[in-house]
């Protein structure tokens, strides 16, 4: 069983449209996260919810949206999609007291 | 301001080989400590982490790293290096009381000679 999954896997679209990356964890933990990684590798923090509250915003563009309809899932919608969101993005999840976070496979999203 | 720094961006070793990747960090107290790989087109995997206790600790794979308070260094080793290894590998630092962010160094490409 995959301990957190993201799909889809990989997203192609065009700039101004609006899509969603979702996210589920199966490991119980209480924190999600949202990580994108730049084309140079670069992984930076952009969201994190705690028993579906936000926590973390890393002074992110309001076109992007993450909601957690409950602490298993949290989905990352992004609105009128530019050139530079380009990337990918990992989704993560961590256990109460815990220090370390598991990551999914990731989102390749390309904007053309 | 809190940052962690690979200074290697790209190693090349020889199979069988010893490797050493390092790390060095700025943080304002001891944070927890982590390394995790990402092979191509691959999410993130723990190798290791350190919160507290011994300095020197074991992974998953045969790595091992070290954390030297001193020089605010956790370098990443491995006695011999397999074909297998060759992957991109990311330092990290992060507290459990800041919800848990995570702050990567550049990360480190590993290539691995036959």
């Amino acid at each position: 069983d995959t301990a957190v999954s993201q799909t889809p896997k990989y997203l192609v679209t065009q700039m101004g449209n609006d899509k969603s990356i979702k996210c589920e964890q199966n490991l119980g933990h209480d924190t999600m996260y949202w990580y994108k990684q730049d084309s140079k590798k670069f992984l930076k923090i952009m969201f994190s919810y705690n028993n579906k509250e936000l926590i973390i915003n890393e002074t992110v563009p309001n076109r992007f949206s993450p909601k957690s309809p409950d602490k298993a899932h949290l989905n990352l919608h992004i609105n009128s999609l530019e050139l530079g969101d380009s990337a990918v993005y990992f989704c993560a999840s961590m256990g109460a007291g815990r220090g370390e976070q598991y990551f999914g496979p990731g989102t390749r999203l390309t904007v053309t | 301001a809190q940052s962690v720094t690979q200074p290697d961006i790209h190693i090349t070793v020889s199979e069988g080989a010893s490797l050493e990747l390092r790390c060095n960090y700025s943080y304002g107290a001891t944070p927890y400590l982590f390394w995790y790989v990402q092979s191509p087109g691959q999410g993130l995997q723990l190798l290791l982490k350190y919160f507290s206790g011994d300095t020197l600790v074991q992974g998953i794979k045969g790595f091992e790293a070290e954390f030297k308070r001193s020089q605010s260094s956790f370098n990443l080793r491995k006695p011999s290096v397999h074909w297998s290894d060759a992957a991109e590998y990311f330092c990290a630092v992060g507290k459990g009381n800041q919800g848990g962010k995570l702050i990567f160094g550049q990360g480190t490409e590993l290539s691995v000679k036959p």
